[in-house]
């Protein structure tokens, strides 16, 4: 089966770092996918990690470790529109057959 | 623009019904997608294709159907079979590469079944 875990909400001060975790157990791995979500409205495309260390962009940066099956979501310098549900999603396989993990819903208060 | 389109937005249906949602995408994107997400739920894998005239089933499968006789265009029918239907059903697309295979979401159609 395929298990995907992340906490399901947390909360951060505007202008602070944030790091939202996500393991997985799934049949295979051929990559993990970040996406933001805002309420009401269609993810969007964050961060890809294939191979183990961390994949920085902007404000955001992404870390995987394959032998721990964990990766992580660091936010940096948090502002109000960070405010969202941000989902983990791995691929098993070299098909297109994603699973998503339960999202983990951030509250940036000022 | 390029992009991915659902519509309508929101749609209402008895019981019994069967209902189509519809998913175009202009990004001559292979794959396509279909999931469901329930409130505080992540995002749930009813369908994909990867090319035309293909799907495979996904992980919730049982009372949807699709088709993909076009490139663009993906269509879901929820059926009378769907116990729960009533959900947020969003439509995606990807290059359909093996590497960092981005996924496109449109903007989502809200379904209510009574």
């Amino acid at each position: 089966g395929q298990n995907i875990d992340q906490p399901t909400e947390m909360t951060a001060t505007e202008g602070a770092i944030v790091q939202i975790n996500c393991t997985y157990q799934t049949s295979g791995f051929n990559g993990l996918f970040w996406y933001q979500q805002h309420a009401g409205e269609a993810p969007t495309f964050l961060s890809y990690n294939v191979l183990d260390g961390l994949e920085e962009k902007g404000r955001f940066s992404s870390f995987l470790s394959r032998s721990k099956g964990y990766s992580y979501l660091l936010l940096k310098e948090l502002q109000m529109k960070d405010s969202a549900s941000y989902l983990c999603a791995v691929r098993p396989n070299y098909g297109q057959n994603f699973v998503f993990g339960p999202g983990t819903r951030l509250s940036v208060l000022p | 623009d390029g992009g991915i389109t659902q519509s309508p937005k929101y749609l209402f249906r008895k019981e019994g019904q069967n209902v189509t949602l519809s998913c175009e995408q202009n990004l001559n994107h292979d794959a396509m997608y279909w999931y469901r997400q329930d409130p505080g739920q992540g995002l749930r894998l009813i369908y994909y294709s990867q090319i035309v005239n293909d799907f495979q089933k996904g992980d919730i499968a049982e009372g949807y159907s699709v088709s993909r006789e076009k490139k663009e265009s993906f269509p879901l029918t929820v059926t009378s079979a769907q116990k729960n239907p009533t959900a947020f059903y969003l439509c995606a697309s990807s290059i359909g590469s093996t590497g960092a295979d981005e996924q496109y979401f449109g903007p989502g159609t809200r379904l209510t079944v009574t």
